[in-house]
């Protein structure tokens, strides 16, 4: 596996479920990062994690909860979400959370709230 | 106050012809700058960055920025159907925390 992955790539869940994104880069990046992709809208920063700790939360609903157990793998779990939470979920990684380094971003998972 | 913008598009250029992003952004203070392409139905990939005013090209991409305009652009020449995709700029603020895309621009390279 190179670069970043991100499993699953679709997910369909009810509002009462709970539900978890997973990513995980092979490029020994230290910062990673959780977007949210609507259609027509900007990508929105939702968390960035340095060397394993949170750096960022930019006033995500607490319904989102990001998990960074190693500097390779970050997680997304879900639960009690709403409609308007439906998105395209990005994951991507940089070498540091520093002004010129690239993001090497993931597939994606598209999740959809009924 | 959007922190970036950009013309949504669709932005619609005949094959061979140069194509013409722009960008504007609102933090004065912002250092870097990246263009992203994103086809339909994938991730963004990274075009360019750069973070000096003036022109920096690679291949048949200059990126152009000019700070005390708060403007940054990307130039395609000789564009190609390939090319199609959606367009993001992308600003790094001044404390390096955030980093804030537009909303992206539409290109359509006609054969």
């Amino acid at each position: 596996e190179t670069g970043v992955t991100q499993t699953p790539r679709h997910l369909v869940m009810g509002m009462t479920n709970k539900k978890s994104l997973k990513c995980e880069q092979h490029l020994g990046h230290n910062a990673m990062y959780w977007y949210k992709q609507s259609a027509k809208k900007p990508l929105e920063l939702m968390f960035v994690y340095s060397l394993e700790e949170r750096v960022e939360n930019n006033s995500v609903p607490s319904r989102f909860s990001p998990e960074c157990p190693n500097s390779s793998h970050l997680f997304l779990h879900l639960h009690t979400l709403q409609p308007e939470d439906s998105a395209l979920y990005l994951c991507a990684s940089s070498q540091d959370r520093d002004s010129y380094n690239e993001q090497f971003f993931g597939p994606g998972t598209r999740l959809t709230v009924l | 106050q959007k922190e970036v913008e950009q013309n949504s598009g669709p932005l619609s250029v005949p094959e061979g012809a140069i194509a013409s992003l722009n960008c504007t952004y609102s933090d004065r203070g912002s250092q870097s700058f990246f263009w992203y392409r994103q086809y339909s139905g994938k991730s963004p990939e990274l075009i360019m960055f750069i973070y000096s005013n003036g022109d920096k090209e690679d291949g048949r991409f200059t990126a152009q920025l000019n700070k005390a305009s708060q403007y940054v652009s990307l130039l395609i020449r000789d564009s190609q159907p390939s090319d199609s995709a959606t367009y993001l700029c992308a600003v790094n603020d001044r404390n390096f925390n955030k980093f804030y895309f537009g909303s992206g621009t539409k290109l359509n390279v006609k054969p």
